[in-house]
Order: C-alpha cells, then structure tokens, then sequence
C-alpha cells in the first residue's frame, strides 16, 4: 500500500467552497474507491471507479464527486452541498478480480476539516 | 446488500492474552473477508483474509476462522503484545461477482494492557 498516496494531509474548509482531495497510485491498480471514516466509526464507500472513464455511487455519495480519467488517478471534491464534511477521507485501490475479490490497499487519508 | 455485524466494539485484554473478534454477514453469496488493522491517524492495513474455500488461514500469531453455514468469520490474536492496541475492521464483498463493495463492520478497539 505504500504505491498510493494522498494530499494535502490536512484540508481546511470554508463555508460553500468545494475542496477537491487528491489520490494517486502507481500500483497499476485498475479499481480505485473512496470511503468516508467519522471518529469511532467504520468505513463507508462514497465512490468507487473499477476502469477508466467509468465510475459509481456508493452508499453515501451525495455531496460529492469524483472523475476517473487516468488510471492512476481518483480525485474525490467535496461540494458545498456536503453539509457535514468533517470527517477523515481514505482511498483505496485494488487489482482486477481473478476468481474472486482482490485486496484493497488504503492511503494515509486526508483529514477534513470546516472552518 | 450485505450487511456486516461486528463484536465487541470494544476489547480489553492483559499482554499475553487471547483476543477474538467476531462478525457476521448476511449475503450468502460473499466469497473474500479480510481483516485491517488501524493504528491511532493511520490507514487501515490488511493483516489476514479467507476465502470461502478455505476453514481458517493462519499468519503467525493472527488467525482467522471462517464458518459460512452460520455466516460468520473471526479473528483470532493470541500471544498479544502492546503493540496489538488498535481498532480492527472486518468487511465482507457484496454485488456478486467481479469488483465488490466491501461492506466494513463498525471496528473493535482493542487495548492490550502490559
């Protein structure tokens, strides 16, 4: 997991403004997701993209939005309609299925915070 | 959908200690559970996973069992260290074949007291 990266590390933001988070892999990893963890709590999908070009809603995708137009790059935005933004954002990455689920691999996250 | 129950939420053990955590799933169609360990502002890293063909799967000091006629899968940690504090995550695949959601049980904080 140490082939995905994610920035700013920490990302402060302003009332109405759309923040938009980075996650790069050189995994060569074709699926790439992007879960949501609030303190004390698991993980929920927000997006995730299994090839180029092409991606779907989890289960908490309002308020957000992602684009997949390389393969080695997710990048989630945060909008201004996402009410409750505070949270810690992970990304993950995982090989093409061959009989059955692959391992996901995490980031180090990018901590959210509202001003 | 999948839904995944985890337990306990919390666990307190002596260094030296088992440890054993237990979740269940609902889809009886999940093939893959792995097990992520997550220290304090870190990621989650994998530690162990099954697949449905298989009983338990054993890496050292960690196991897993898995019994898929009453749906649940357990971590097991024996000999443990202070090292071991951290919250652990089960999850289980849902949506059938191919590229599956992984549905995330809510986390057990384990803490191993020396």
């Amino acid at each position: 997991d140490g082939g995905i990266t994610q920035s700013p590390k920490y990302l402060f933001r302003k009332e109405g403004q759309n923040v938009t988070l980075s996650c790069e892999q050189n995994l060569n990893h074709d699926a790439m997701y992007w879960y949501r963890q609030d303190p004390g709590q698991g993980l929920r999908l927000i997006y995730y993209s299994q090839i180029v070009n092409d991606f779907q809603k989890g289960d908490i995708a309002e308020g957000y939005s992602v684009s997949r137009e390389k393969k080695e790059s997710f990048p989630l935005t945060v909008t201004s309609a996402q009410k409750n933004p505070t949270a810690f954002y992970l990304c993950a990455s995982s090989r093409p299925p061959t009989g059955g689920q692959e391992t996901q691999y995490f980031g180090p996250g990018t901590r959210l915070l509202v001003l | 959908g999948e839904n995944v129950e985890q337990h306990p939420s919390t666990l307190s053990v002596q260094e030296g200690d088992s440890a054993v955590i237990k979740c269940t799933y609902s889809d009886s169609a999940s093939n893959y559970f792995p097990w992520y360990k997550q220290e304090l502002g870190k990621r989650p890293q994998l530690i162990i996973d099954i697949r449905s063909n298989v009983g338990e799967k054993k890496d050292q000091r960690i196991a897993v069992t898995l019994n898929k006629t009453a749906k649940h899968f357990s971590l097991h940690i024996t000999e443990t260290q202070p090292e071991d504090s951290a919250v652990y995550f089960c999850a289980a695949p849902t949506g059938g074949g191919g590229y599956n959601k992984l549905i995330f049980g809510a986390g057990t904080r384990l803490a191993v007291h020396p």
